[in-house]
């Protein structure tokens, strides 16, 4: 089956912790993206990566870090500079062109402890 | 500013009971506008997306139109399993990004 996944379906942060959320996709699709979605909000752009070895910051890059050394995977850091970090987190891919439909993975919601 | 406003926020129907959901927007250069649904704590679905004014795309209950300034989503005769959150986002010439809208909340009741 073709798709996305995202890991852990629930992640806890401590105060002062890195943590790394998982972005994986099947459909060989170029471009991938992270996006934060807070109630009573629009879906809110982190980063993008167009290409391998490739990435943009979005609206709401600070505080976080992504890599993408492989076309299937774009892991999300949140870092310990990300003051309010409890969100659902949203993953998703597209073709290589940005006006391309975007499919989202599941989500990951990060809650603080 | 490119701005995607959805109205209304939420919005009650009884089963079998039309209705529409409209996303204005205001972008210079449209190349797609796109049309998700959403369940609570699941990440959105892709409905549909219209490249241009005129056009109009159906999936069973649910009909997509386009305008030079907004959409609609027509939900005819609709059934409780229709109960979602349902986002439009659009994409302008030149960008890199989409822009969502806040989406509106839809309930069927039974």
């Amino acid at each position: 089956d073709g798709g996305i996944t995202q890991s852990p379906k629930y992640l806890f942060r401590k105060e002062g912790q890195n943590v790394t959320l998982s972005c994986e996709q099947n459909l060989n699709h170029d471009a991938m993206y992270w996006y934060r979605q807070d109630p009573g909000q629009g879906l809110r752009l982190i980063y993008y990566s167009q290409i391998v070895n490739d990435f943009q910051k979005g609206d709401i890059a600070e505080g976080y870090s992504v890599s993408r050394e492989k076309k299937e995977s774009f892991p999300l850091t949140v870092t310990s500079a990300q003051k309010n970090p409890t969100a659902f987190y949203l993953c998703a891919s597209g073709g290589h062109l940005p006006q391309e439909t975007q499919y989202f993975g599941p989500g990951t919601r990060l809650l603080v402890l | 500013e490119d701005q995607v406003t959805q109205s209304p926020e939420a919005l009650r129907l009884q089963e079998g009971e039309s209705s529409s959901l409209n996303c204005s927007y205001t972008v210079s250069g449209l190349r797609g506008l796109f049309w998700y649904r959403q369940d609570p704590g699941k990440g959105p679905e892709f409905l549909f997306t219209l490249y241009s004014a005129g056009e109009e795309k159906e999936k069973e209950r649910l009909k997509a139109t386009l305008t030079k300034k907004e959409s609609f989503l027509h939900i005819t005769a609709p059934k409780p399993e229709d109960s979602a959150t349902y986002l439009c986002a659009v994409h302008r010439d030149g960008a890199q990004k989409l822009v969502f809208g806040q989406g509106t909340r839809l309930t069927i009741n039974p």
